[in-house]
């Protein structure tokens, strides 16, 4: 199976600050690339998603951007808040997903 | 919110018992699949339904087993339960099964405490 390879596993960012979280991958057959949060208590969340024909999509303070050729994806928050504090995961895998432990996202007022 | 329910919200039990957790998919979803999650971990993948059929699994003993019924939903059930199965059971509803389809949209989680 894939494995799921995030970094940072902790990552603390003053508010207003930007945040970037990476996921590697290893299947080069991979084109669905998910972000999910994960408030404590809560479900996990779809946040944004991107396919393999996509290189970046954004939605307000939220995007990700693919590198094929690197086989890396990342998560890019800007001017962060306090309510983006959580874990983040990016699942691999087709048709089941392979969660790693996350990235815990810390925003300090 | 998604469209995707669980019952019973917590739950207490003793170790040897039998339990079932539900799920109820989005409106037009297909296939449910079943995550453990333990405390400060990534969900683990355990099964997954398709269009009533189970469509894969992860590395979970058969006392863990699942069921999907005509209108998709679907129920977990773990028997001889151990104390190491204490964990938050999360289902996600999906359109479609296999490689790149089907977004999965996650119910909110039954917590089981095993004592």
């Amino acid at each position: 199976g894939e494995n799921v390879e995030q970094h940072p596993s902790t990552l603390s960012v003053q508010e207003g600050d930007s945040a970037v979280i990476k996921c590697t991958y290893s299947d080069s057959a991979s084109n669905y690339f998910p972000w999910y949060k994960q408030e404590l208590g809560k479900r996990p969340q779809l946040i944004i998603d991107i396919r393999s024909n996509v290189g970046e999509k954004k939605d307000q303070r939220i995007a990700v951007t693919l590198n094929k050729t690197a086989k890396h994806f990342s998560l890019h928050i800007t001017e962060t808040q306090p309510e983006d504090s959580a874990v983040y995961f990016c699942p691999r895998g087709g048709q089941n997903f392979v969660f790693g432990p996350g990235t815990r996202l810390s925003v300090l007022p | 919110e998604t469209g995707v329910t669980q019952s019973p919200t917590h739950l207490i039990k003793t170790r040897g018992q039998q339990v079932t957790l539900r799920c109820s998919s989005q409106s037009g979803h297909n296939t449910v699949s079943w995550y453990q999650q333990a405390l400060g971990q990534g969900p683990q993948f355990i099964f997954q339904y398709y269009r009533e059929e189970e469509n894969g699994r992860g590395n979970f003993p058969p006392r863990f087993s699942g069921l999907q019924f005509p209108n998709y939903s679907s129920e977990l059930n773990v028997n001889a339960l151990e104390l190491d199965d204490s964990a938050l059971y999360l289902c996600a509803s999906s359109l479609g099964a296999g490689r790149g389809r089907g977004t999965q949209y996650f119910g909110p989680g039954t917590r089981l405490l095993v004592l």
